[in-house]
Formats: C-alpha cells, sequence, structure tokens
C-alpha cells in the first residue's frame, strides 16, 4: 500500500514564524502535490513536482515556497507565516501521468491542520 | 476561467440512492476522478472516467459525458458509512495535475 506521511497533524505558529511543512511517500512516485483545504473552497493546489529539483507553482503559490531534494520527501515552506494562512494542508503523490485513460490517482497524507495566531 | 460545480450538501435516508453532479469548464480535459473524504480524513480515490459512459465499482458508479462537460457519481444502497464528503477533480494536463470542485457533503440518516 501506498503511505504518505507529513511531519505534523496539528501545528501552531505564530505570525511571521518560517514554518515547514514535510511529506514524504514511500511508493517511488515522480509526482509530489501540496494543498491547502479551506472550507467551501475544495482543495487548492499550492505546488506541485514532477521530479527531484524541479518545481511549478500551482492556483495559489503567493507566500508559500517548495523544496524537493530526495525523490520520497517534498517540503512546504512558509516563508513569514500570516493567519490567512491558518488551513488544513494536504501532501499528495501520484505516478506521473502521459496521455490516456489511466486515473494516475493521487494519494494523500493524512494533513496538517496550521494554525498562525 | 476554470471552474467545477457541484451541489454542496445532499441528504438522504440509509439504503437510498444519491446522484452528486459536477459540471466542469477547464482550459485541457483528460478525465474526471471522484475522491471521498470523511471528517478529518485524507481523500481517498474512489473512480475515474476517461471515456464517455458509465463505470461501475460496487455500489458507487461514475458517469461521464465529454460533449455536455458533466459527470455524475452514483452512491446506491446508502450506509451511514457513506457520509463524508465527495470531490469531483478534473484532470487537465496529461501529466496528471488534478483541478478539484469545492466537495459535496453527503449525510445519510437512519
Amino acid at each position: 500500500d501506498v503511505k504518505v506521511t507529513q511531519s505534523s497533524r496539528y501545528l501552531v505558529k505564530r505570525t511571521g514564524e518560517k514554518v515547514f511543512l514535510e511529506c514524504v511517500q514511500d511508493m517511488d512516485h515522480e509526482n509530489m502535490f501540496w494543498y491547502r483545504q479551506d472550507p467551501g473552497l475544495g482543495l487548492r493546489l499550492i505546488y506541485f513536482s514532477y521530479d527531484v529539483k524541479m518545481k511549478e507553482k500551482g492556483d495559489i503559490p503567493e507566500g508559500y515556497s517548495v523544496s524537493r531534494e530526495k525523490k520520497e520527501r517534498f517540503s512546504l515552506i512558509l516563508e513569514s507565516a500570516s493567519t490567512n494562512q491558518t488551513s488544513m494542508y494536504l501532501c499528495a503523490s501520484s505516478v506521473p501521468g502521459t496521455s490516456g485513460g489511466l486515473p494516475y490517482e493521487q494519494y494523500f497524507g493524512p494533513g496538517t491542520r496550521l494554525t498562525v495566531t | 476561467g476554470q471552474s467545477l460545480e457541484q451541489p454542496s450538501e445532499v441528504t438522504a435516508v440509509e439504503g437510498a440512492i444519491v446522484q452528486i453532479n459536477c459540471t466542469y469548464q477547464t482550459s485541457g480535459f483528460y478525465g474526471l476522478s471522484w475522491y471521498q473524504q470523511h471528517d478529518g480524513g485524507a481523500p481517498t480515490f474512489l473512480s475515474y472516467n476517461g471515456l464517455d459512459g458509465l463505470e461501475e465499482t460496487g455500489r458507487f458508479s461514475s458517469f461521464l459525458s465529454r460533449s455536455d462537460s458533466y459527470g455524475y457519481l452514483l452512491l446506491q444502497e446508502l450506509q451511514m458509512k457513506d457520509s463524508a464528503s465527495y470531490f469531483c477533480a478534473v484532470r487537465d494536463r496529461s501529466w496528471g495535475k488534478l483541478q478539484f470542485g469545492a466537495g459535496t457533503q453527503v449525510v445519510v440518516t437512519p
């Protein structure tokens, strides 16, 4: 079974702090993703990575950066946390996609609920 | 712009059938997926439609009409454990990026 783990389930940080959220997957997946989930807004993509050291911005990258130094690990960094970054953060991984009929299912971690005060 | 529309909440009794509709408008389309998320849990994959038609997986079925930019998830013989949020998601690029809808909360009552 694919396993995606996240470093913390709950995190409380102060405004202005630098915050690191870590994600590790054990299935040798090329693709990794960071989402934030807010009520009524679904899952919104922050950043994704399709290979080591490769990253691309998602729909809401402002205020975030990422790092992928090893294939199994994808980190989300909040350079200076703000209260509007209080949210549930979900990491996911998947095999790479090519055009075709396969689902390229994304496997999600349990999430980190971050509160910025 | 890109958008996926699905109802915010559906309530039904045990044993009933529920249909969750999803209409989408995206820049690209390679398939429609459905994910289930229980309160406090991680989203988990339910089904995928890459081509028009119906896909059946046990009590759950999913349908896609690409010409109508429309799909639905059908939950049959509802059970209490089916109470969860259900998200439709469009794969809008060939390599696997997903656009998610806002989710439909399904509430199953005794």
